[in-house]
């Protein structure tokens, strides 16, 4: 199966505090693409990250970082010091061949909904 | 950055009558777009894939005959939903990307449908 599992549905954190959005995959590919997305109230699909799955280094940027790690087949998103502008719908992706290996297409997570409250 | 304009945002039709969805890439050539559909508090469906020049790849369950798409240059899409009904009604996204390997892929910002 090709998949992209967000077990989290919603979570609810206070201002300030950390917090950390799961995200676990299943491909066949060798290689394959990872995405996070943000989605706040207005709709617009807000990129966050890509990651090659040849590139197993972590990643930070700003208050937002990623741990990739190939054996567990996990790329977590944690949010540092969180505030209420981070709340919002939080998708991973996966990009994989179709079937015929003409084109790739991306494998959504259901997505985690954060609400960071003051 | 590279950016994707997609129109209308919103659009309320009538039950029965057709609407159509542009999706246009403005300062790059997308090899590759493609169309999803997302209810409320949902995910992102994808309903096709489309490549310049050749016919849609749709997904099992969508119907090509009520979701035609055309992707008839390397810069723009349309998506339009035939003879539309109150169970159409959803948000429309679409993405393109300058190449196959969806090494770069970006959004745009939706199309709210609403149907009466």
């Amino acid at each position: 199966a090709q998949k992209v599992t967000q077990a989290q549905t919603e979570i609810s954190v206070v201002e300030k505090e950390d917090v950390t959005l799961d995200c676990v995959y299943e491909t066949r590919d060798t290689t394959y693409y990872l995405f996070w997305y943000k989605q706040p109230p207005s709709g617009e699909l807000v990129f966050l990250i890509r990651r090659n799955s040849f590139d197993e280094q972590n990643e930070i940027s700003g208050r937002y970082s990623w741990n990739f790690q190939k054996s567990t087949s996990s790329f977590n998103f944690t949010i540092t010091a969180s505030q209420v502008v981070d709340s919002a719908v939080y998708f991973c992706a996966l990009s994989i061949w179709d079937g015929a290996g003409n084109n790739r297409k991306l494998i959504w997570g259901l997505g985690t909904s954060l609400a960071v409250n003051p | 950055g590279a950016v994707v304009s997609q129109h209308p945002s919103w659009v309320i039709c009538k039950s029965g009558t057709s609407v159509k969805i542009e999706c246009r890439s403005l300062d790059f050539q997308a090899t590759t777009m493609f169309w999803y559909r997302q209810f409320p508090k949902q995910s992102l469906m994808l309903m096709a894939t489309s490549n310049e020049g050749s016919k849609a790849t749709y997904e099992q369950g969508v119907e090509k005959d009520k979701f035609l798409i055309n992707h008839a240059s390397l810069t723009l899409s349309t998506l339009t939903v035939t003879s539309a009904h109150p169970e159409d009604s959803s948000f429309y996204i679409c993405s393109a990307s300058p190449r196959v390997s969806l090494e770069k892929l970006f959004f745009g910002s939706g199309t709210q449908l609403s149907v009466l």
